[in-house]
């Protein structure tokens, strides 16, 4: 099956600064979803962008399916933004093993 | 609030017991999903239904079965369980078999 890989695995930053998260995988994909999981263990539905580029705020996402890779931008950081990211692809979804993101105040 | 409903939220048995977790999905959606994460596994796909029949397998144990009722509720049953059963279990839907996932909260299920 696919394989999903996610870069960097931990990111630790003071608020305010910017960060990219890197998804790639291994196979031509039908669905790319980014997640984040807050520290009480939601999985929040942050993009479905299987090809192109989306913007939410101070997310955005891109994905370059003839590249395979996804990567998740996310500006001027806030401590709300604390958690871990995930890429998760194709239609049942196969995970990566996330990025974790510690905000600093 | 995704619209997704999992009850319960936290759930503490024994080794060798048997429980059940209920999952509502979205008004509207036809397929679910199960996901188990673990510490060590990471998030991995269970099981998926589509409107009452079964539509894909992953790594469910078959100690581990799951239904769709025809309201389109579904149920993981989890029989003679074992310490590394211990994990946050999610169920997720969508509208088709394919497509943006939503999941619930999960139930966090200790095995003790």
């Amino acid at each position: 099956g696919i394989q999903v890989e996610q870069s960097p695995p931990d990111l630790i930053l003071q608020e305010g600064a910017n960060s990219t998260l890197r998804c790639n995988f291994s196979d031509s994909v039908n669905n790319l979803q980014w997640f984040h999981q807050n520290p009480w263990g939601q999985l929040i539905n942050l993009f479905y962008i299987p090809s192109g580029t989306k913007q939410n705020g101070r997310l955005s996402a891109t994905t370059v399916a003839t590249e395979r890779y996804s990567l998740l931008y996310i500006s001027s950081s806030q401590t709300t933004d604390s958690g871990v990211y995930f890429c998760a692809a194709n239609e049942k979804l196969t995970f990566g093993t996330g990025t974790r993101l510690t905000i600093i105040p | 609030d995704s619209g997704v409903t999992q009850t319960p939220k936290h759930l503490i048995t024994a080794t060798g017991q048997r429980v059940t977790l209920r999952c509502s999905p979205r008004s509207g959606d036809l397929s679910v999903y199960w996901y188990q994460q673990s510490l060590d596994q990471g998030l991995q796909f269970l099981i998926q239904y589509y409107n009452g029949e079964e539509r894909a397998k992953g790594n469910i144990l078959e100690r581990f079965s799951a239904q769709q009722f025809p309201d389109l509720h579904s149920e993981l049953n989890l029989s003679s369980l074992e310490l590394g059963d211990s994990a946050l279990y999610f169920c997720a839907s969508s509208v088709l078999g394919s497509g943006e996932l939503f999941f619930g909260e999960g139930s966090r299920l200790t095995v003790l």
